[in-house]
């Protein structure tokens, strides 16, 4: 039983379209947070929602717009779709917003 | 300059050898995180640590926190620990806990 858990997997699509990635943790936490891992594997945080509320938001284009229905889900989504969105995509999770982070495995998404 | 320095960059070891993963910043933290990310690409908590050292396994880490300087040590390598492995620090204060600025990330592999 996974942890935390994301959809889809692999995301292949044309610039210009809107596209979401799903998030869901089944471990309690009240925390839950959307990573971006570029070409490079550098990891760096977009959004961090803790108890619905959102908390972090770096300087991320308001083309990426983060829903929380409740604790256990963050999902994102992508208007207007962009070479440069290119990149694995991950989702985590915590208790509290200084806990151990558990991850998803990751979405990996190709813009052509 | 990035806020979290990791050394070396890339890591490559006999197996059965002792190896040491540098991670050095330059910003006050609440606490230090050491992740792994095999190559299928999940990431796993290692380590969240704040103070002194702590070990599980064959793994210990330790955080100078004077310094501003945490080690990762993998006792008796083995090829399965071949991964890449990320220090990321977790700034503090404020509304910025659980804002993690994550090192470029040390690539580890270690031979048969």
């Amino acid at each position: 039983d996974t942890a935390v858990s994301q959809t889809p997997k692999y995301l292949v699509t044309q610039m210009g379209n809107d596209k979401s990635i799903k998030c869901e943790q089944n471990l309690g936490h009240d925390t839950m947070y959307w990573y971006k891992q570029d070409s490079k594997k550098f990891l760096k945080i977009m959004f961090s929602y803790n108890n619905k509320e959102l908390i972090i938001n770096e300087t991320v284009p308001n083309r990426f717009s983060p829903k929380s229905p409740d604790k256990a889900h963050l999902n994102l989504h992508i208007n207007s779709l962009e070479l440069g969105d290119s990149a694995v995509y991950f989702c985590a999770s915590s208790q509290g917003v200084s806990g151990e982070l558990f991850f998803g495995e990751g979405s990996r998404l190709t813009v052509l | 300059k990035n806020e979290v320095e990791q050394s070396p960059q890339n890591l490559t070891a006999q197996e059965g050898e002792f190896i040491t993963i540098n991670c050095s910043y330059s910003v006050g933290i609440s606490a230090l995180h050491w992740l792994q990310q095999h190559p299928g690409g999940g990431i796993v908590s290692l380590f969240m640590l704040s103070s002194g050292k702590k070990k599980h396994g064959r793994l210990i880490a330790t955080i100078n926190i004077q310094e501003k300087h945490s080690s990762l040590h993998i006792t008796a390598s083995h090829p399965r620990d071949s991964a890449v492995y990320i220090c990321a620090v977790d700034n503090a204060g404020g509304t910025s806990y659980g804002k993690l600025t994550f090192g470029q990330g040390t690539i580890l592999t270690v031979h048969p």
